[in-house]
């Protein structure tokens, strides 16, 4: 395994509600990247965080937002809540910003908004 | 246009059959390239980096083309193993990974 676990791994929500999804990267790794797959699609880039500071974003709402964490763990906060946000969200932590090509997945969680 | 763009699929191939996967890409300053594997419900997994001179895994031979910004995928003897999603991902240097929709191959009995 990747050493990158994500909670939960299930999620129901409805419409208009709020939702932290939350990352711990493998260990030593500094930076973390959030994305969203809805089925059928490939993984769609949100945001990326480094040392605790957003570094690069994807086409997302402002009501997508994050953080990271000292010890590198990560969340995602999604406020608003729409049917269309219900997808796999994906984090991937890698060593480094500029130098790292690999970046290991963690399983996801499954969001569901009824 | 998306930024990369992959055979719409699905594959089903025979066990034993060579199949190819096709990728482009938009981005002209892309720099690195890969292949990834997603098990269904799973998550995405490298399965090889792409080099400009092609390199070979075993039964699985990636190429790149950057003049013409094409990547491909050669699967050889396909085993009922191999049935996945393949993700053709690019990357600018220092910036984020962008994912292709993925090609999905059965492999079957």
């Amino acid at each position: 395994e990747t050493g990158v676990t994500q909670s939960p791994t299930h999620l129901i929500k409805t419409r208009g509600q709020q939702v932290t999804l939350r990352c711990s990267s493998q260990s030593g790794h500094n930076t973390v990247s959030w994305y969203q797959q809805a089925l059928g699609q490939g993984p769609q880039f949100i945001f990326q965080y480094y040392r605790e500071e957003e570094n690069g974003r994807g086409n997302f709402p402002p009501r997508f937002s994050g953080l990271q964490f000292p010890n590198y763990s990560s969340e995602l906060n999604v406020n608003a809540l729409e049917l269309d946000d219900s997808a796999l969200y994906l984090c991937a932590s890698s060593l480094d910003v500029i130098g790292a090509d690999t970046q290991y997945f963690g399983p996801g969680t499954r969001l569901t908004v009824l | 246009r998306k930024e990369v763009e992959q055979d719409p699929g699905p594959f089903n191939v025979p066990e034993g059959a060579t199949v190819a996967f096709n990728c482009t890409y938009s981005n002209s300053a892309s720099q690195s390239f890969f292949w990834y594997r997603q098990d269904c419900r799973k998550e995405p997994k490298l399965l090889m980096s792409v080099y400009s001179s092609g390199n070979e895994d075993g039964r699985f031979t990636a190429q790149l083309n950057r003049a013409s910004q094409y990547i491909s995928l050669l699967i050889r003897d396909s085993k009922l193993s191999d049935s996945a999603t393949y993700l053709c991902v690019v990357r600018n240097y220092g910036q984020n990974f962008v994912f292709g929709p993925g090609t999905r191959l059965s492999v079957l009995p």
